[in-house]
């Protein structure tokens, strides 16, 4: 029983360049969650997705940022233009219900040079 | 006032001893709390959950709930080197809210 996936594990783009971040969420879930993580600090929310649906981005920075969990295929955060604040760890998670437990993906390192 | 609240520590404990972490939440219609157990460089692990008011064990764990004081902690019996982690308490009323982490530092 696959896990959260994520990919890619690390990424790495020049500044204005548009970073594209994907999530499959474990078999069943229909809920996706997407957190960001500088480093030696908390997990930040950014958005919340069920399936074709956003239901709470109120984590996520107005411009520049988008996020989508299309009927088909895993979900994608999208950064357009990036900058050198935007490199952290972003993680995924999913859960069965939306009240219930949430599971990790490994992280997608961004690094903005 | 933070909704979920942690000492962010570091909390340091010998090995073997007890470690006790807490964690406090201000919405009282909260129905659900997680633990979670980040290593560094790593994603978050979920370690327990727990719904009703008491303790509930799970092996060398025991998350303990008290929905009148809007306090959740965990312990760790027998504490090992590693279980040197950051450990992530999170909460759930009409959305999960996710404390800022406790650092545990587990000496041999």
């Amino acid at each position: 029983n696959a896990g959260v996936m994520q990919n890619p594990r690390h990424l790495v783009r020049r500044r204005g360049q548009e970073a594209r971040l994907r999530c499959s969420p474990m078999k069943g879930h229909s809920h996706v969650y997407w957190y960001r993580q500088l480093p030696e600090e908390g997990l930040k929310f950014m958005v919340y997705l069920q399936k074709e649906n956003i239901i709470d981005e109120s984590g996520m920075p107005k411009e520049r940022f988008s996020a989508e969990f299309p009927k088909e295929g895993p979900s994608i955060l999208r950064i357009q233009q990036v900058v050198r604040g935007d490199s952290a760890a972003y993680f995924c998670a999913s859960s069965q219900t939306g009240v219930d437990e949430q599971y990790f993906g490994p992280g997608t390192r961004l690094t903005v040079t | 006032q933070k909704e979920v609240e942690q000492n962010s520590g570091p909390l340091s404990v010998p090995e073997g001893a007890i470690a006790s972490l807490n964690c406090t939440y201000s919405d009282r219609g909260s129905q659900s709390f997680f633990w979670y157990r980040q290593y560094s460089g790593k994603s978050p692990e979920l370690i327990m959950f727990i719904y009703s008011n008491g303790d509930k064990e799970d092996g060398r764990f025991t998350a303990q709930l008290n929905k009148a004081s809007q306090y959740v902690s965990l312990l760790i019996r027998d504490s090992q080197p590693s279980d040197s982690a950051t450990y992530l308490c999170a909460v759930h009323s009409f959305k999960t809210i996710f404390g800022a982490g406790t650092r545990l530092f587990v000496k041999a």
